[in-house]
């Protein structure tokens, strides 16, 4: 049983840098085909992916916000963190990360989600 | 910002059968790429409910089903219920952007 758990601060003020933690267990990212992606809703609005980790440590990130993102791996630890540079007001957003169900490092689908964590960016 | 673009809003009485477009381009769902289906009720995370254009996870209703042509895709909730109310949100692949896609979301209203 596949299971994701976000977490890092609630709160963030403006030009701060975020890190926010995945946490998971029923799968290793060291198994071919896995990985692991993060995407946020800001309040009342849609669904935006933002970065994808594969198995193969190749990266993936939103073309909008690709000079902000990071993301890491630590296979030892079953962790996955994402950090995005410069936060703002309209970053406030719910984050989830999620398993990505796939063969190759492309395509697939977010087929487990965490509950995602909320993160208000406020002076 | 979303390159997949749903309508809106859709609604339909109890029984009824309601379907949510999804149209993208020949660099998301015009490509081999398959598209994904999300349900996510108020104050959820979103459910995989559609998998590789047209099949459903394991323990999905068989009241969903889904459709790719072209540069389109479809979700189709047939026999609506009350607990199908939610917002829907389709994905796939940007060859172009390299990266996931989503849709803008459709909420699905029970009348």
């Amino acid at each position: 049983q596949i299971t994701l758990k976000e977490s890092g601060p609630t709160l963030v003020k403006p030009t701060q840098t975020l890190t926010l933690t995945c946490s998971f267990s029923g799968f290793s990212l060291t198994t071919s085909g896995a990985g692991v992606g993060w995407i946020r809703q800001p309040p009342g609005k849609a669904l935006e992916w933002l970065a994808v980790i594969y198995w193969d440590d190749i990266k993936r990130y939103s073309a909008s916000l690709k000079s902000r993102l990071t993301i890491t791996k630590d296979t030892s630890k079953n962790q996955v963190v994402l950090t995005l540079t410069n936060m703002d007001p309209v970053d406030t957003a719910t984050y989830f990360c999620a398993h990505r169900l796939g063969a190759s490092s492309t395509g697939g689908a977010f087929d487990v989600w965490g509950l995602g964590t909320l993160v208000a960016v406020s002076s | 910002q979303s390159v997949l673009t749903q309508p809106p809003s859709v609604s339909g009485a109890p029984g009824q059968r309601v379907t949510i477009s999804c149209t993208g381009s020949s660099s998301n769902i015009g490509t081999v790429y398959d598209v994904h289906w999300y349900q996510q009720l108020p104050g959820a995370a979103p459910k995989y409910v559609i998998s590789g254009n047209t099949n459903r996870p394991s323990g999905v209703p068989d009241r969903f089903s889904g459709s790719k042509s072209g540069t389109s895709a479809s979700l189709a909730i047939t026999g609506l219920q009350a607990e199908d109310e939610a917002d829907y949100y389709c994905q796939c692949y940007d060859t172009s952007l390299s990266g996931y896609v989503f849709g803008t979301g459709t909420k699905v209203t029970v009348l």
